[in-house]
């Protein structure tokens, strides 16, 4: 099953608006949230993480949101640009686990 | 400079036939990874190696093999090819344990006719 969620599949935003991005999860063991973004041609890499201890993490104009006891996320990415086009990816571990879980992904186009 | 190297960019195979990715690594990380990723499973965890041990195997087939030659090599062996194992394949990194940031390579594609 998938155990880590995210939505939606894909969005479009204006430049300069702020783009919202959510994911959600299952196992309440989980207390890594890395947040990779992925070009065309290029392997994902990390934006921007988050550990359950906080509920809150700001890089920039990259933020991310978290409420542990609903198992949601949110990254927040203020004054988009189009060099932000891409696809998100909101991933999952635990300190037991052997691997990252990824959700879906939500491909995001920023319209100059 | 690319940290994790993965060879081939591009690879053609035909159904039926074996092929062997290479992943080598320079970041001096201890724990190594096998994701794939094709438009029906964006990211799908295959493999995790730490300290050249497996880890973790969730690939069903057993058709896929990694292979950890050296501390920084996790190749990835696949032999009776099928259409379905199109896809493009991500070599990861982390320095000690999957509960941190992964680097990744810039993957292999691969095509099966």
């Amino acid at each position: 099953q998938q155990q880590v969620r995210q939505s939606p599949q894909s969005l479009t935003v204006w430049e300069g608006e702020t783009a919202i991005l959510n994911c959600s999860y299952e196992d309440s063991t989980f207390n890594y949230f890395p947040w990779y973004q992925q070009f065309p041609g290029e392997g994902p890499a990390l934006l921007i993480s988050i550990r359950s201890v906080s509920d809150k993490k700001e890089d920039g104009r990259f933020t991310i949101f978290f409420n542990k006891r609903e198992k949601k996320l949110s990254l927040h990415i203020t004054d988009s640009q189009p060099g932000d086009s891409a696809t998100y990816f909101c991933a999952a571990s635990a300190n037991s686990g052997t691997y990252q879980r990824f959700g879906t992904g939500t491909k995001l186009q920023v319209v100059p | 400079d690319p940290k994790i190297i993965q060879k081939p960019k591009y690879l053609v195979a035909v159904t039926g036939s074996e092929k062997i990715l290479i992943c080598e690594q320079y970041l001096g990380h201890n724990a190594m990874y096998w994701y794939r990723q094709s438009a029906k499973k964006p990211l799908e965890f295959m493999f995790s190696y730490s300290y050249q041990k497996l880890m973790d195997n969730q690939t069903a087939s057993s058709r896929f093999q990694p292979q950890s030659s050296k501390k920084n090599h996790l190749d990835l062996q696949i032999t009776a090819l099928k259409p379905d194992d199109s896809a493009t394949y991500f070599c990861a990194s982390s320095q000690e344990s999957s509960n941190e940031r992964l680097f990744f390579g810039h993957g292999t594609k691969l095509s099966v006719l």
